[in-house]
């Protein structure tokens, strides 16, 4: 069972911003970055955020993370069809001993 | 361009070893500036880490799965492999393999299913 908690479903209409909350504790976001990931269906977990909020090249900049606390947020603006996916945040927890991944949020245009 | 892919038996019985094979092309395995990693998803317990090796050769292992995991690395065939003992059904998943940076697995394989089954 994952200790970093995301709602398991979010939509919006094409061109909206949609946000995605991810929540642990202090001994992974609170004391680690934070990655977040987006599954397409029947498609390996791309890399979409790292470092709480650093694009890898080739990522639009229509998606953003941020982090406070012990919580963590990816939002996607200008909402895309292509958008519908799988997204997982990450980070490593020091008491685990391991990286973690969150629930899962599927996200519907 | 980087290409990461898994292989290995779709099919293992119940207290054998999984072993699976992930081959590495656009890159080297040995390259100083990444570690690779494996990760398995399964619908009852979602996306898993299960280890990572170093560039000096040593790994770390997700402490859920104690000492089943062994994931070494051949140089020579630029390939990753995983070993998993006396496997379950609780084993069964989509297996992948990763490059890591610093920050944690950036580039994935498509993955590979594995069913753990008499």
């Amino acid at each position: 069972q994952s200790v970093l908690t995301q709602p398991p479903s979010a939509s919006g209409t094409p061109g909206q911003r949609v946000t995605i909350s991810c929540s642990g504790s202090s001994s992974n976001i609170g004391s680690n970055t934070v990655n977040w990931y987006q599954q397409l269906p029947g498609s390996a977990p791309k890399l979409l955020i790292y470092t709480n909020n650093r694009r890898p090249s080739g990522v639009p900049d229509r998606f953003s993370g941020s982090k406070s606390g012990t919580s963590a947020s990816l939002a996607i603006s200008g909402l895309q069809s292509e958008d519908e996916a799988d997204y997982y945040c990450a980070a490593w927890d020091d008491s685990l001993h391991a990286y973690v991944f969150g629930t899962g949020t599927k996200v519907t245009v | 361009q980087l290409q990461l892919q898994e292989s290995g038996p779709g099919l293992v019985k119940p207290s054998e070893t999984l072993s699976l094979t992930c081959t590495v092309s656009g890159g080297s395995i040995s390259s100083s500036n990444y570690y690779w990693s494996w990760m398995r998803q399964s619908p009852g317990k979602g996306l898993e880490w299960i280890g990572t090796m170093y560039y000096s050769g040593s790994t770390q292992n997700n402490p859920s799965l104690k000492s089943r995991v062994n994931i070494s690395k051949d140089t020579s065939k630029n390939q990753l492999s995983l070993k998993l003992s006396s496997v379950t059904a609780a084993d069964t998943a989509v297996y992948f393999c990763a490059r890591q940076a610093v920050a944690g697995p950036e580039y994935w394989g498509q993955g590979t299913l594995v069913t753990v089954s008499s």
